[in-house]
């Protein structure tokens, strides 16, 4: 069952900064939220995770509402190369094992 | 190559026939994913390896699924007499311990005809 909800499409313009909403309102207090893109014909890739703390590195921000339910993945200043899927997933830890779980994706488009 | 390596990158069978795939993780990587990715969805869990032991296959859509990674590194997925719903791209994604990054192939493109 997918555990997050996000948007199915964005647009965003060139050199702008991209703001991707996640909702994962049922998301339990050991699971981890990450993000991932997949450009065209390509697997997933990694970009970011978190746990309840605001999180940056070299390719994005991540925000996590203090409640946990709901996240945005900030790329700050958008090209061309950042169209993709983006994928806000939860990983699910049981009983010694764990697993990524996707969501539907947002399709954002980085217009010139 | 330094990534995840998926063989073949694409695949046509025949409805009934059988395949596997193939995955090279990146050397060293204790943990392995397989996931099943239909057209215009996101990726679906399959199962889990940690090392050789499969420590979760409840993503597993049927009986006709098969995955083994028997020294830990090398892992096939098998497909049964497929169906013309087991058309997707698989994917298979490596990690060096639990809880890394998790570095995803290309994936291998089926289509059964």
């Amino acid at each position: 069952d997918a555990k997050t909800t996000q948007p199915p499409s964005m647009d965003c313009a060139e050199g702008r900064a991209a703001n991707l909403p996640c909702n994962h309102s049922t998301i339990s207090g050991n699971e981890y939220v990450y993000w991932y893109r997949q450009i065209h014909s390509q697997g997933p890739q990694y970009i970011i995770h978190g746990l309840k703390n605001n999180e940056t590195n070299e390719m994005a921000s991540l925000i996590i509402t203090e409640d946990r339910k709901s996240s945005t993945l900030i790329l700050p200043h958008a090209t061309l190369r950042d169209t993709a899927v983006y994928y806000c997933i939860v990983r699910v830890d049981a009983s010694g094992t764990y697993k990524y779980i996707f969501g539907t994706g947002t399709r954002l488009k980085v217009l010139a | 190559g330094a990534g995840v390596s998926q063989s073949p990158r694409y695949k046509v069978a025949k409805r009934g026939q059988d395949v596997a795939l193939r995955c090279d993780p990146i050397s060293g990587h204790v943990s392995l994913f397989w996931y099943q990715q239909a057209l215009g969805q996101g990726p679906e869990f399959l199962t889990y390896f940690q090392n050789e032991a499969q420590l979760d296959k409840s993503g597993l859509p049927s009986d006709r699924f098969f995955a083994e990674r028997p020294e830990g590194s090398v892992s096939t997925l098998k497909i049964q007499r497929t169906q013309q719903e087991d058309s997707a791209v698989y994917l298979c994604a490596s990690s060096l311990e639990r809880y890394t990054e998790a570095f995803f192939g290309q994936g291998t493109r089926l289509t059964v005809v």
